[in-house]
Order: C-alpha cells, then structure tokens, then sequence
C-alpha cells in the first residue's frame, strides 16, 4: 500500500521567503508528526497531531514555523521569512495511532530544503 | 520531557563482526522503545522495537535489550553485511510526554567487506 508521501522532494528558496511542506500520512492513521533533521544530524521533534486533539507544537523553534492537520489527514508545514538555519530535511511521519504505546512511525522521505 | 542519548555516534565493524548501539532515556514513564534505520535519500524505517514489559528481543540477526532500571536499551546486530550500513537511531516513547517520540542523536554504521 501507499506509505507515507511528502511534497516536494527539495526546495530551494531564496531567505525571507515563505515555504510550505506538505505531508499526506497513511491513510487510517490518527498521529502525524514532524520532524527537522540537520545534515549528519539526529531527528529533532517540531509538531504532532494526534486525532482532533490540540497539536504537541512544544518543538517548533519560532513563531515562523507553523503546521496545520485539514480534515485529520493531509498536513502542511509553514516557514515564514525563512532562515539559512532552516536550511534541513523535513520529515513527516504518521502513526496508527500515539494513544496506545507500540504503535510505530512511518516516515516519508522527507522534503530538503535550501534556503540561499 | 524526555532526553535520549546514543552511543557511539560513529561504529566501523568487519563484515561477520558484531554491532552494538547503546543508548539510555530519561524519563521513567517510557514504555516504547523502537529502532530505526536509516540509508541515504530516505526516511528512518523500523526495524526492531520493544515493550517495557520485555527484556529481550529478537528477529533474526538483530535483538534489543532492555534494562528498565538503569533505563538503557540496546541493539544488537550478529553477523554485520556491507548492507547494513546505515545510520542507526533509538527512540523512546511516554504516555507523559504525550506519546510523542523522541530520537537518539544517531550511530552511523560502516560494515567494512
């Protein structure tokens, strides 16, 4: 079946513009979340959606970013005035469901955004 | 919240050799530990996880060990192949921090022919 898919694979865009990621989960799953990953670098948290429940946004690193989960399903992961430290790969990954332990995440392959 | 930490950041292994990735989590309430595997140009995929309720196990060439009390988990992988180069990542998961899960830091495996 389909897995995980993110949109678009790399982005390149200029500082001080505006980007938007997007997620599509697999479908059925409840838990979405977002991940930042640096060059050489472990996954560090953004954001996590779980069901209509208010989003986990304890990881996002400034007022610039921003998520929003429509209808439960697709997501999308807003930079505003973006920076060259933003410059990474973003993951996205969703999960059956967050409120039982054991359910695993299954990660697309992530967008690579380049900010020059 | 909780911090995961992993060790070591950088393991170079013989073909046929053994590999271990240690890493210890923070907070007491984690119950869900999974590893992930991650090659280049791709997102981390699963390949192994444990319950806080098990102390051991395994699939095949790979086992993970869990020791609740001084809260480290290990992964073990026997008899290394060129093609389990990758980078390595351990998780850990609590009800309390609200189920979101948080990653080690990352080993980067090289399994030399």
């Amino acid at each position: 079946g389909a897995g995980v898919s993110q949109s678009p694979s790399n982005k390149v865009t200029e500082k001080g513009k505006d980007v938007e990621l997007r997620c599509d989960p697999i479908s059925g799953h409840t838990a979405l979340y977002w991940y930042r990953q640096s060059l050489g670098q472990g996954l560090e948290f953004l954001i996590y959606f779980q069901g209509n429940s208010a989003p986990d946004k304890s990881g996002l690193p400034s007022d610039r970013f921003s998520a929003e989960r429509t209808g439960g399903s697709v997501s999308t992961l807003t930079i505003q005035r973006t920076q060259q430290e933003d410059s990474a790969v973003y993951l996205c990954a969703s999960s059956l469901t967050s409120a039982v332990s054991g359910s695993p995440l299954h990660f697309g392959n992530g967008t690579r955004l380049t900010v020059t | 919240g909780e911090n995961v930490e992993q060790h070591p950041s950088t393991l170079s292994v013989q073909e046929g050799d053994s590999a271990v990735i240690k890493c210890t989590y923070s907070d007491s309430a984690s119950n869900y530990f999974p590893w992930y595997k991650q090659e280049l140009g791709k997102g981390p995929q699963l390949i192994i996880d444990i319950r806080s309720n098990v102390g051991e196990k395994k699939d095949q060439r790979i086992a993970v060990t869990l020791n609740k009390t001084a809260k480290h988990f290990s992964l073990h992988i026997t008899e290394t192949q060129p093609e389990d180069s990758a980078v390595y990542f351990c998780a850990a998961r609590a009800q309390a921090g609200g189920f979101k899960t948080i990653f080690g830091a990352g080993t980067r495996l090289f399994v030399k022919a």
